[in-house]
């Protein structure tokens, strides 16, 4: 079975601090992406970053970078210089090709206070 | 650009009625998903399309609910009749090609009393 799990429910970090969400999956599979994707108050379900597997190298946009460890089945996601817009819930996932469908976490609810 | 739009945003309904949810994807894409997200269960896929043709409906709960898409640029879910456990927020989303990021649009609140 194919499955993501967030073991953080909840984390809390004072603004501008750094801070680290984890992700870990299962897969048979060798051709997949990963994804991080942000879930504000709104509802609205923002992609955040995308890893492709067959990529060595970290993705990175601006604040926010992974580290991926492939044969751990690790996906990371860290936010540096974090913002109170930041706060939200945090979900990882990952897209078997195959099957088309995307594989999400359970979530983590990141608030970041002033 | 448009991202993907749904319709309504908010919707409040009693058992037993017909509830039509709405999805317009963005221009172009010619993959369309539909999730569900709850509590209890998270976000699951419910049903995919691929150039309006339905490919895998196994996340389709049960008969009550259908799903169609008559052209590129339109989608429904349907739930007849509506039950209380249906309530849940509904997502939307599309992608241009097999490789492409998931774009999901503002999602439907459906409560079913």
């Amino acid at each position: 079975a194919q499955t993501v799990t967030q073991s953080q429910p909840e984390m809390s970090v004072q603004e501008a601090e750094t801070v680290t969400l984890s992700c870990t999956y299962d897969t048979s599979e060798s051709n997949y992406y990963l994804f991080w994707y942000k879930q504000p108050p709104s509802r609205q379900m923002i992609l955040v970053i995308r890893q492709e597997a067959y990529k060595q190298q970290n993705a990175t946009e601006n604040r926010f970078s992974v580290n991926f460890q492939k044969a751990a089945k690790s996906f990371s996601l860290k936010i540096s210089d974090s913002q109170l817009g930041d706060t939200a819930m945090y979900f990882c996932a990952f897209y078997i090709q195959g099957a088309q469908k995307l594989v999400f976490g359970q979530g983590t609810r990141l608030t970041i206070n002033p | 650009d448009a991202g993907v739009i749904q319709s309504p945003r908010h919707e409040v309904t009693e058992m037993g009625q017909e509830v039509t949810l709405r999805c317009k994807p963005i221009s172009g894409h010619d993959y369309l998903f539909w999730y569900r997200q709850t509590m209890m269960r998270g976000l699951e896929l419910l049903i995919y399309f691929n150039n309006n043709v339905p490919i895998d409906d196994s996340g389709m709960p049960e008969d009550r609910f259908s799903a169609k898409m008559p052209n590129a640029s339109f989608s429904t879910l349907k739930i007849q009749p509506s039950e209380p456990r249906d309530s849940a927020v509904y997502f939307c989303a599309s992608a241009l090609g097999r490789r492409d990021t998931q774009y999901f649009g503002p999602g439907t609140r459906l409560t079913v009393l």
